[in-house]
């Protein structure tokens, strides 16, 4: 079966731009989390939704917001982006988001703001 | 808070050496410990998991055993293969909390 996907793979914007990163779960996952990677602080959650409600949130500003669908797609959103926000997007789905269930990571999306 | 301390890398063996890639962890529940590793491109992928005190994880020749007593989860290998040229990473999650806290990553480079 497919895996996550996530689009774009890699985008570039400029700084005070916002951008849209996409996530497609495995069908049947409903459970999303978000987490942003860079070589200086490593890989840090976001947050998670579980039937379209976040069940947890990173600690994050308020510029980077998320949601889900019905259809379990998520997308999270990231206002006036700052040259900091350059990172590695990655999503990852499960079934439930229980620890007895595996998450299953995107290929991510590369976001670069200059 | 919780956290997750991993050996920094980059780690260079040699085919068919044995690795070791040291984590601890601090947690104030009783965490589920995992290790995911990361290729070239791609995103994390689930390497093996322990869910509680003396498990041990094992998948594709590689181990760990959940130590509640030194809080560990230190990765193994007998072997290691050209192939197992990846980024390691050390994981805790916590029931109720939905997210995983990773470690730092550990670059493996194995030379045929």
């Amino acid at each position: 079966k497919a895996g996550v996907t996530q689009t774009p793979r890699y985008l570039i914007k400029t700084r005070g731009q916002q951008v849209t990163l996409s996530c497609s779960p495995i069908s049947g996952h409903r459970s999303v989390s978000w987490y942003q990677q860079t070589p200086g602080q490593g890989l840090q959650f976001l947050f998670e939704y579980f039937s379209e409600t976040q069940r947890n949130k990173g600690n994050f500003p308020g510029r980077f917001s998320g949601r889900q669908f019905s259809n379990s797609r998520s997308e999270m959103n990231v206002s006036t982006l700052e040259l900091g926000d350059s990172a590695l997007y990655l999503c990852a789905s499960s079934l439930e988001g229980s620890l007895n269930t595996e998450a299953f990571f995107g290929q991510g999306t590369r976001l670069t703001v200059v | 808070g919780d956290s997750v301390t991993q050996m920094e890398g980059p780690v260079t063996l040699s085919e068919e050496a044995f690795l070791t890639i040291n984590c601890t962890y601090t947690a104030t529940g009783y965490p589920s410990l995992f290790w995911y590793v990361q290729y070239p491109g791609e995103g994390l992928q689930l390497l093996l998991k322990a869910t509680k005190a003396d498990d041990k994880g094992s998948n594709k020749g590689f181990e760990a055993t959940y130590r509640k007593e030194t809080t560990s989860f230190h990765l193994e290998k007998g072997s290691v293969q050209v192939s197992d040229s990846a980024v390691y990473f050390c994981a805790l999650s916590t029931s109720g909390t939905y997210k995983y806290i990773f470690g730092t990553g550990t670059r493996l480079k194995v030379l045929a």
